[in-house]
C-alpha cells in the first residue's frame, strides 16, 4: 500500500532532550516536507526536501533539523527541544515534475508534548 | 512571494444550506492549486485541485485569476463534510514547486 509514515504518532519528553521523528515513504517521491499545525495558524512548513541532500528551510524552521541521506526517510530532529514546539507533525510527500498539479500525500501525524 | 489567505477560522452552516469556504492567493505566475480536507482526527488528503475541473463529494471549486480566488463550494452541506478544510497553492520558487498552505477554515455543519 502507497503510504507516508510517521513514528512515534504520540510523544511526551521534557525541555532540552533531543529527539527525532521518522518519516518514511514508499512511492519513490522527490518531493518531501515537514509542518507542523497549531490551532490558529494552519499548517506551516517547517523543512522541505527536493530530492537526496537536498533540502531547504520552509516558513518555521527554527528549533528543527532534517537530514534526507535516503529518498524514502526524512527524520526531523529536534536538538533542544522546547514547549513551545509543542505541536502536531506531519509529514508529506510527493513527486517533484516540473509542472504542479501532483497530490501530496500526508502522513498520519505525530503529536509532540515537550514539558 | 506565495500567500494564501483563507479568512475564515470556523464557519457554521445548517444541514442542507449551501457552503462557501473562500481562499484568496497571491502569486504573480500561473498557480496550481488545491483543497485539502482534514477529518477528525486523519491525516489531511486531497479533495479536489484545480486542473482537475472535478467535483468530488459534492464539491466544487473555481478558479477566478481575476479576483485571484479558489473558493469551495457546495448547493446542500451534510453531517459528514464537517471537517478542516485547507487551500493550498503549488507554485514556482527558485525553480522548484513550493507550497504553501492557507491557515485553514473549520466547517461545522449543524444537523
Amino acid at each position: 500500500e502507497a503510504q507516508v509514515t510517521q513514528n512515534p504518532r504520540y510523544l511526551i519528553t521534557v525541555t532540552g532532550k533531543k529527539l527525532t521523528v521518522t518519516c518514511s515513504q514508499n512511492m519513490n517521491h522527490e518531493y518531501m516536507s515537514w509542518y507542523r499545525q497549531d490551532p490558529g495558524l494552519g499548517l506551516r512548513q517547517i523543512y522541505y526536501s527536493m530530492n537526496v541532500e537536498v533540502t531547504d528551510k520552509g516558513d518555521v524552521p527554527e528549533g528543527y533539523k532534517v537530514s534526507r541521506k535516503e529518498k524514502r526517510n526524512f527524520p526531523l530532529i529536534l536538538e533542544s527541544p522546547s514547549p513551545n514546539q509543542t505541536s502536531l507533525y506531519f509529514c508529506a510527500s510527493r513527486p517533484q515534475g516540473l509542472a504542479g498539479g501532483n497530490e501530496q500525500f500526508f502522513g498520519p501525524g505525530t503529536r509532540l508534548t515537550v514539558l | 512571494a506565495q500567500r494564501v489567505t483563507q479568512p475564515e477560522k470556523l464557519l457554521s452552516v445548517f444541514k442542507g444550506a449551501p457552503v462557501e469556504l473562500k481562499c484568496n492567493y497571491s502569486y504573480s505566475g500561473s498557480p496550481e492549486l488545491f483543497w485539502y480536507v482534514q477529518y477528525s482526527r486523519q491525516r489531511l488528503q486531497l479533495l479536489l485541485r484545480h486542473i482537475s475541473r472535478e467535483s468530488i463529494k459534492g464539491f466544487t471549486a473555481d478558479l477566478n485569476k481575476g479576483e485571484t480566488s479558489f473558493h469551495l463550494k457546495k448547493p446542500f452541506a451534510q453531517e459528514e463534510d464537517s471537517a478542516m478544510y485547507y487551500c493550498a497553492l503549488s507554485g514556482r520558487s527558485g525553480g522548484y514547486q513550493k507550497v504553501t498552505f492557507g491557515t485553514g477554515t473549520k466547517l461545522q455543519v449543524i444537523p
